[in-house]
């Protein structure tokens, strides 16, 4: 059974790029017909999709976040990460990686809270 | 729109059934999923597709559709069934997602 882990700084100034990575087990990144996704839920507010990639190449981001988001792949270490640049106060939420597919996020992992604070 | 809508809070009694409500265009045409998130855990997909429940989901767990609300229905609730629940879609694109604001069920 797929298993998602975040990691990255907990704290991050503002103007300053968030950089997140997701360890995925029990399965392999490079052999999945899966989208691999990144999802934000800020204080008090709803989820929020940021991206997915795809191994066989697909990605799409939210035009929300106006370019400052690039999600990448690496199979070598079966991770995926993200990095979030010119972050503000706004980009304070919990982040989770997830997996998805046509119907919806059928694994996630933990959540990882990230603070934009000076 | 590019926006799902949901009711902040509903509550309902210990075995009784309750409908969870999401709104949004583009649930017009893209199924809704439905996800239960309990503080400190990872969210759970519950519901997903016309109304299919993933291993390990109770069947008191349901999900429907009409034009453009989605709806999650448990029928004779518990009290683990206390949470936050997310619906979620994708757009009208097809190639972006979209979530709800969330409701929070309480179990009385």
């Amino acid at each position: 059974q797929l298993h998602l882990q975040e990691s990255g700084p907990g704290l991050v100034k503002p103007s300053e790029t968030l950089s997140l990575t997701c360890t995925v087990s029990g399965g392999s990144i490079g052999s999945s017909a899966n989208y691999w996704a990144w999802i934000r839920q800020p204080p008090g507010k709803g989820p929020e999709w940021i991206g997915s990639i795809s191994y066989t190449g697909g990605l799409y981001y939210n035009p929300s976040l106006k370019r400052r988001g690039t999600i990448s792949v690496d199979t070598s270490k079966n991770q995926f990460s993200l990095r979030l640049t010119s972050v503000t106060a706004a980009d304070t939420a919990v982040f989770y990686c997830a997996t998805h597919q046509i119907y919806g996020f059928d694994v996630w992992g933990q959540g990882t809270t990230v603070t934009v604070s000076s | 729109s590019s926006e799902l809508t949901q009711d902040p809070a509903v509550s309902v009694a210990l075995g009784q059934t309750v409908r969870i409500t999401c709104q949004g265009n583009s649930l017009r045409t893209n199924y809704a999923s439905w996800y239960q998130r309990k503080p400190g855990q990872a969210p759970v997909l519950v519901i997903y597709g016309k109304n299919v429940r993933p291993s390990g989901i109770p069947d008191r767990f349901s999900g429907s559709s009409s034009g453009s609300t989605a709806s999650l229905t448990i029928t004779g609730a518990q009290a683990e069934d206390e949470s936050d629940y997310y619906c979620g879609s994708r757009d009208i694109s097809g190639n972006h997602w979209l979530f709800g604001g969330g409701t929070k069920l309480t179990v009385l």
